[in-house]
Formats: structure tokens, C-alpha cells, sequence
């Protein structure tokens, strides 16, 4: 099955910093999400990707989908942007479950 | 506004006391599923559910029910829970109509002593 993996796993910033995140996987995909795991545990959508770029105020993804990755990048990054960020693809047929990467935990400090 | 609505947020309850999590969207989504997040594990999807009457297991389905009796409602019944099911709780739905995003409620803090 497809196989996600992020990195960094861990990322600390100071407040007005920019970032990158990225998410490999195994093979290829047209359905890849990114979410947002805030400090209370809600999964919020960030990005539906599939290919190409979006971006969304201080947030833009690409994904280069021939070459099986996807980019999160984050601008003058704030404090509420802390959190867990997942990656996700989704299997085809049966079940079409979602498949997540294990996250890049992002610690923004004032 | 799109929604998926779970409840309760919060619940802490007793081995073997039956509980349901409620799940409800109101995007007339065809395709509804439940995940459970667990340190280290990840998000591991529980059931999931195509259309009306139609549910099947996922990867973690033992010790649990799901029923969808109508499009938008997909509860998660824990029969006799135990403490191992004490975990974080997420419902989710999308259009099975092409690849469209899938959106998650804001899932259920459950811990079983």
C-alpha cells in the first residue's frame, strides 16, 4: 500500500520565521491533503492538492506529483500556527482510507 | 458551513458501559468513516460506510458498531468498551463524486477506566 512520510518530524521557529514541510510517498497519488492537529486536537484541512500549487494567506503547498512529493510552506510564521502537520493520501477502491504521514510536530515560540 | 459534527467532545466512562459517539454532516456526503489516533499508531480508520445501509470494516474494527440509517448520521457504538479503547476519536466524510477533499469533525476525547 502507499507509504507517507514527513519531514522534519520535529521544528522549532521563532515567531516571524518561514518554514518548509515536506511529505514523500511511495507511490503515486491524485487525492493528497494536508491537515493542521492544533494543541486541542482538531484536524483542520489545509489543502487539497492533488497537484500543482495553492496557497491560503501565509500558507501555499505544492505537489509534484511525477516525482511524488508535496511541499507545505509557511511564512512569518505565528504562534497559533504550532501544532501537528499531516500529509495524507488516499488508497483507491475498497475502504479508501486515508494513509498519513506520522506528521512534523512545528513548536512556534513568541 | 461545512460541517461534520461529533459528539460528546469529551466523555469519561466506566469498562462495560455502552456508549455511542454521534456523528452527523450536513454535505449530503455519501462516504462517511471513523478513525481512531493513538500515540505512535497514528490515525487507523475504524469503519467506514459508502452510501445508506452499506458499512464495512476498516483496519481496527474489533470492538466496535456502526449503523447508517441515513445519509447523514454514522454513529460509533462501543457495546462494552475497555480501557484500551481510550483514544481520540475522529469522523469523517466526503462526495464519493470524483476526488474531492475530505473533512473531519472535531473528534471525541474518550477515556474508558
Amino acid at each position: 500500500g502507499i507509504q507517507v512520510e514527513q519531514s522534519p518530524p520535529d521544528l522549532i521557529l521563532q515567531e516571524g520565521a518561514n518554514s518548509t514541510l515536506r511529505c514523500n510517498f511511495s507511490d503515486s497519488v491524485n487525492n493528497l491533503q494536508w491537515f493542521h492537529q492544533n494543541p486541542w486536537g482538531q484536524l483542520i484541512n489545509l489543502f487539497y492538492i492533488p497537484s500543482g500549487t495553492k496557497q491560503n494567506g501565509r500558507l501555499s503547498a505544492t505537489t509534484v506529483a511525477t516525482e511524488r512529493y508535496s511541499l507545505l510552506y509557511i511564512s512569518s510564521s505565528q504562534t497559533t500556527d504550532s501544532g501537528v502537520y499531516f500529509c495524507a493520501s488516499r488508497t483507491q477502491g475498497g475502504s479508501e482510507k486515508l494513509v498519513f504521514g506520522k506528521g512534523t510536530k512545528l513548536t512556534v515560540n513568541p | 458551513e461545512a460541517q461534520v459534527t461529533q459528539n460528546p467532545r469529551y466523555l469519561i466512562t466506566v469498562t462495560g458501559k455502552k456508549l455511542t459517539v454521534t456523528c452527523s454532516q450536513n454535505m449530503n456526503h455519501e462516504y462517511m468513516s471513523w478513525y481512531r489516533q493513538d500515540p505512535g499508531l497514528g490515525l487507523r480508520q475504524i469503519y467506514y460506510s459508502m452510501n445508506v445501509e452499506v458499512t464495512d470494516k476498516g483496519d481496527v474494527p474489533e470492538g466496535y458498531k456502526v449503523s447508517r440509517k441515513e445519509k447523514r448520521n454514522f454513529p460509533l457504538i462501543l457495546e462494552s468498551p475497555s480501557p484500551n479503547q481510550t483514544s481520540l476519536y475522529f469522523c469523517a466524510s466526503r462526495s464519493t463524486g470524483g476526488f474531492g477533499t475530505i473533512y473531519f469533525g472535531e473528534g471525541s476525547w474518550l477515556t474508558v477506566v
